[in-house]
């Protein structure tokens, strides 16, 4: 299976600040055939099911603020809030579907400073 | 409005079975594949099973492989997770959740069904 490590686990940051969160899969997610990455990021706060946010690792879902931005290749990823809300408190995952068996990485807890 | 419903979770023994349900609305059901993803208590997402639009596809975690089954009946609207031999680390919400289309994400979910394994 594809392990999908983030770092770090926790972080805290000030309100406006940038909060930067990294995923790393254990094998190569870029398919060569489109030039796609398969990787997903979802966002999930207490008491709710998770909420796509990017897909093909960079393509932000619709209604997704464009502070939410998503980079990366290969088997690096990121996913930055360029200007941290109180909203945005939160986990985030990343979650690769190269493979028929998906799977998510640890999460990182998001929280004000 | 689309939505997913999840019912069934409970209470079960180990070594005991349970049936999880998902009632689609709101959407053409047999258009989007669908999935199992579940979340110990106060744990991370880990995905569980995968079910095709025509039931030709069908993929598990390889912790619930041989024990778990998943299907769909496309004319109810509904998708199943028959659980069997539970354990203790089975202990979960169990969301049913589908990509729209976009295999292999989950942009859509249900609140979930809690399913507790204990003796």
């Amino acid at each position: 299976d594809i392990v999908m490590t983030q770092s770090p686990d926790s972080l805290a940051v000030s309100l406006g600040e940038r909060a930067t969160i990294n995923c790393k899969s254990s094998q190569n997610i870029l398919y060569g055939s489109n030039n796609k990455n398969y990787l997903a990021w979802y966002q999930q706060k207490p008491g709710q099911p998770p909420k796509l946010l990017f897909y093909w690792a960079s393509s932000r879902k619709s209604g997704v603020p464009d502070r939410f931005s998503g980079s990366g290749s290969g088997t690096d990823f990121t996913l930055t809030i360029s200007s941290l809300q109180a909203e945005d408190v939160a986990v985030y995952y990343c979650q690769q579907y190269y493979s028929t068996i998906y799977t998510f990485g640890q999460g990182t807890k998001v929280e004000i400073k | 409005e689309e939505q997913l419903v999840e019912s069934g979770g409970g209470s079960v023994q180990p070594g005991g079975s349970l049936r999880l349900s998902c009632a689609a609305s709101g959407f053409t059901f047999s258009n989007y594949e669908m999935n199992w993803v579940r979340q110990a208590p106060g744990k991370g997402l880990e995905w569980v099973s995968y079910i095709s639009t025509s039931l030709t596809s069908i993929y598990y975690a390889e912790s619930v492989r041989g024990r778990f089954t998943i299907s769909r009946d496309n004319t109810k609207n509904s998708l199943y997770l028959q659980m069997n031999s539970l354990r203790a680390e089975d202990t979960a919400v169990y969301y049913c959740a589908s990509g729209r289309g976009l295999l292999g994400t989950f942009d859509l979910w249900g609140r979930g069904t809690l399913v507790t394994v204990s003796s």
